[in-house]
């Protein structure tokens, strides 16, 4: 397919277990980017990848969170020791990057429930 | 802080009615708007709204931006039940690092046929 996909789409984690979740961009496209998005709010920035360098990283909430991009191309976001105050849905998107074609694409994203 | 605020929160209205969603912005090294339509799933990008007062339209949708009062919005005409989503709209700005998006919580549109 010719869009951003995600995977899994849902994860349910105990309570102090470390999960991963991956993204596939659109082929090509530069930028990455992950959100978190709790139920009732928009999606909030955590990290963003211009091919493999993460040039920023603010918006994880705390050192549990890790997201990696070693090849310029598929990106994992992990969590280690899971709270339930991670539950949300984290969403994936990609763009070209280029001034004219900032618009970025999203994945389905994946719900995440910690128990 | 950056931050984005949309109005109202949620809307229900019925088929065929005209609707107008708001979205007002505070953001340093501002560069655009985006409005988004999300239903259950992922954001579908609908609109990027660079320069002030020039309106941009796609079907029934039709959004302007206004960067001297710092807000933005979306109009929907005769309205479907298709149409029933959450509208999210961002601001676009510049760090160091490039650019970001900042979210507002979205409006929740219903249509009832």
């Amino acid at each position: 397919g010719a869009g951003v996909s995600q995977s899994p789409r849902y994860k349910v984690a105990k309570r102090g277990q470390d999960v991963a979740l991956r993204c596939d961009p659109i082929s090509g496209h530069v930028s990455l980017f992950w959100y978190q998005q709790a139920l009732g709010q928009g999606p909030e920035f955590l990290t963003y990848f211009q091919n493999e360098a993460q040039l920023d990283k603010s918006g994880l909430p705390s050192d549990r969170f890790f997201a990696e991009r070693p090849e310029g191309s598929v990106s994992t976001l992990k969590i280690q020791r899971t709270q339930q105050e991670d539950s949300a849905v984290y969403l994936c998107a990609s763009s070209l990057g280029t001034e004219s074609s900032y618009e970025q694409y999203f994945g389905p994203g994946t719900r995440l429930t910690v128990t | 802080e950056d931050k984005v605020v949309q109005s109202p929160l949620s809307l229900v209205v019925h088929e065929g009615d005209t609707v107008t969603l708001n979205c007002s912005y505070e953001v340093t090294n501002f560069r655009s708007l985006l409005w988004y339509k999300q239903e259950k799933k992922a954001p579908t990008f609908l609109f990027m709204l660079t320069s002030s007062g020039i309106e941009k339209k796609s079907g029934r949708l039709s959004s302007i931006l206004d960067k001297k009062e710092l807000f933005s919005i979306l109009n929907i005409t005769a309205t479907q039940t298709g149409d029933s989503a959450v509208y999210l709209c961002a601001a676009r700005f510049t760090r160091e690092y490039g650019n970001k998006l900042v979210f507002g919580a979205g409006t929740i549109l219903r249509v009832k046929s």
